[in-house]
């Protein structure tokens, strides 16, 4: 399975964006690049996913290099719900979610 | 509308027991998957169904852990002869669909297994 790898944890402010890096050197051509997130204390939820072009939705945008080597979620303007493990995933058709640790995003007030 | 729901939130237990885990999916999802989740770590997968059947039991750890989904939505996790390495968050997700590049999993809040 393609591996994906992920700072170990950021800071930002409240309320400023936030650009959070995802390495993908080996993804295939048909990996989508998916991001969910953990908020303390709860399951996993799902944030945004994409293939080659940038996505937005109501949560966040997703960047993806032309080479699809790399990506980065935005988060336009975190608040302190935002807190959270963010976790960058590549996906196949196997139903399987393969998940490192993720990227621990502190905000500060 | 409802999402995936995990009974009980937290469980102790003592080394030995039997445990039982319950997960209702979304309304609809075929799927649904078992994940364990140890403190600092990403979830790591167990079990898969799809439907009734298991269709990918590969991540079990042994022999004591086993699962059902005997009329297609909801499933128990079912772990015998508890140890004290089975402490962990056991999560359950669902998806409407699988094998799909795509799919989107919808977790519950999991529940919080000790085995003191």
């Amino acid at each position: 399975d393609a591996k994906t790898t992920q700072p170990n944890s950021m800071e930002s402010n409240e309320e400023e964006p936030v650009h959070l890096p995802c390495n993908h050197s080996t993804i295939s051509g048909t990996d989508y690049i998916h991001w969910y997130r953990q908020l303390p204390s709860q399951g996993p939820e799902y944030v945004i996913h994409g293939l080659t072009s940038n996505v937005n939705n109501r949560m966040a945008s997703l960047a993806i290099a032309e080479d699809r080597k790399s990506s980065t979620l935005i988060l336009h303007r975190a608040t302190l719900r935002d807190a959270a493990v963010y976790y960058c995933i590549l996906k196949d058709s196997n139903y399987q979610l393969i998940w490192g640790a993720g990227t621990k995003l502190i905000i500060k007030p | 509308g409802a999402g995936v729901s995990q009974t009980p939130s937290n469980k102790v237990t003592e080394k030995g027991k039997y445990v039982e885990l319950r997960c209702d999916p979304i309304s609809g999802h075929t799927a649904l998957y078992w994940y364990r989740q140890s403190l600092g770590q990403g979830p790591e997968f167990l079990i898969y169904f799809q439907g009734t059947g298991a269709a990918d039991d590969s991540g079990l750890p042994n022999d004591r852990f086993f699962a059902v989904r005997p009329e297609g939505s909801v499933s128990t996790l079912k772990i015998q002869r508890t140890e004290r390495g089975d402490s962990a968050v056991y999560l359950c997700a669902s998806s409407r669909t699988s094998g799909t590049s795509t799919d989107t999993q919808y977790f519950g809040p999991g529940t919080r297994l000790t085995v003191l």
